[in-house]
């Protein structure tokens, strides 16, 4: 499965509402489905798991959504900390993970 | 709390050996079953390398399977990756992680840097 994320590049301010998707290339289960943010210098550092289930210490303000092919991250009101790049990543068969390209979130 | 530490040599001669060690403090490695490597580069992303379980079962990336092992010691607490036949094109960042929940990855290395280069 190939991931798709768009935009590539999103500038929005602090407090706003950030919308980023991420297309697969073939209908997956929403179980696989996973979203993280990493900042420069960083590892990635897992936000959501199963779509929309938010991993360990993550702020209700991130929420996942989707199903088939087509899944969102949503940041409700952005944070000065939350200006970072977003992977989604699948799991699948062969190879078993992938990762989407990427969505860098910049202050506008 | 757990933590992971990758070690590696920095610098590969082309078409050498890459071999990296990833370390886990702050809790046993048996905590977790599932442990990986993956890897990153300006130019591709994130790419996922390998995968193996408390069991010793094993998964690779296609596009490097012919090249890498991955392998774990229990008794050092360590998880282990080999790359053999090194590029310029495998130069990256390699990081380990730990899995807590099913078909993700939340604990994670720093990082290290490899760089092939003659």
């Amino acid at each position: 499965i190939v991931l798709t994320q768009s935009p590539g590049t999103l500038s929005l301010s602090p407090g706003e509402r950030a919308t980023l998707s991420c297309g697969a290339s073939q209908t997956t289960d929403s179980r696989y489905l996973a979203w993280y943010q990493q900042k420069p210098g960083q590892p990635p550092r897992l936000l959501i798991y199963g779509t929309s289930t938010r991993a360990t210490g993550i702020p209700d303000r991130f929420s996942g959504s989707g199903s088939g092919t087509d899944f969102t991250l949503t940041i409700s009101r952005l944070e000065p900390e939350d200006f970072a790049v977003y992977y989604c990543q699948h799991y699948g068969t062969s190879p078993l993970y992938t990762f989407g390209q990427g969505t860098k979130l910049e202050i506008k | 709390q757990m933590h992971l530490q990758e070690s590696g040599p920095g610098l590969v001669k082309p078409s050498g050996t890459l071999s990296l060690t990833c370390t886990v403090s702050g809790d046993s490695f048996t905590t977790l079953y599932w442990w990986t490597w993956v890897r990153q580069t300006p130019g591709k992303g994130l790419e996922w390398i390998a995968e193996i379980s408390q069991t010793g079962t094993t998964y690779y990336n296609p596009s490097l399977k012919s090249r890498s092992t991955i392998s774990m010691d229990k008794s050092k607490n360590q998880l282990s990756l080999d790359l053999k036949s090194v590029t310029a094109a495998d130069t990256a960042v390699y990081y380990c992680a730990g899995q807590t929940f099913e078909y993700s990855y939340e604990i994670w290395g720093p990082g290290t840097l490899v760089t092939v280069s003659s």
